[in-house]
């Protein structure tokens, strides 16, 4: 099946400062990324929709300005959090669409902000 | 907006099957997605069905899809405990997957 890979898988930054998560599709080109957060025990919650060569359409409530989302080619969109602060504290997964339309999602990025 | 209702929990023995039920409010889901998520890790994509079925079968898996109760189920036949997971159910909205909160399969030995 194909596969997405997320870098890092983990990190620890400290308040006030900026960090760069990485989303692949290592055996397809994917026109359209997602970005989801995930809370302990909760569910996905759709950040934003990232298509390559085109702005990221965001959700209602998630700021632009803070999640800075790049999709620069078919295989790679990165996804930036700017000014963190402890509240940003999450799990960050990304999904890859297939031509054919499928989803797959990368193995997720635990970001901790101290 | 798509609204995604799940049950928390579920505990089964190992050699039972496990039924995982969902609700959904939007008629116009063409793809309803089940995810499986363990532990610190992305989502895996278990098995999907298309709105104009009622019943799909793969290998252990079958999803049955009421549509007219707008009603989604996984039935998972002879569950192991490495099926003990997080399952989600996650209807497609133009182009978007609405995921439910989640249900936790627990699995005993």
């Amino acid at each position: 099946g194909a596969v997405v890979s997320q870098h890092p898988s983990r990190v620890i930054c400290k308040s006030g400062t900026s960090v760069k998560i990485e989303c692949r599709s290592l055996d397809f080109q994917a026109t359209t990324m997602f970005w989801y957060r995930q809370f302990p025990k909760q569910s996905l919650m759709l950040m934003a929709t990232s298509n390559e060569g085109s702005k990221a359409t965001y959700e209602q409530g998630v700021e632009k300005d803070k999640f800075l989302i790049n999709h620069a080619s078919l295989t790679l969109s990165t996804l930036t959090v700017t000014s963190a602060h402890p509240e940003d504290s999450s799990f960050y997964i990304c999904s890859a669409r297939d031509p054919p339309g499928e989803q797959y999602f990368g193995p997720g990025t635990r970001l901790t902000v101290t | 907006g798509e609204d995604v209702e799940q049950s928390l929990f579920l505990s089964v023995r190992e050699g039972d099957s496990s039924v995982i039920n969902c609700t959904y409010t939007d008629s116009s889901s063409t793809y309803l997605y089940w995810y499986k998520q363990e532990p610190g890790a992305g989502l895996q994509l278990l098995t999907y069905i298309f709105s104009n079925m009622d019943m799909k079968q793969d290998q252990r898996l079958t999803v049955l899809l009421n549509k007219k109760d707008k009603h989604l189920s996984l039935r998972i036949a002879d569950t192991q405990t490495g099926d003990s997971a997080i399952y989600f159910c996650a209807p497609n909205q133009g182009g978007k997957l609405i995921f439910g909160q989640g249900t936790e399969l627990s699995v005993k030995p």
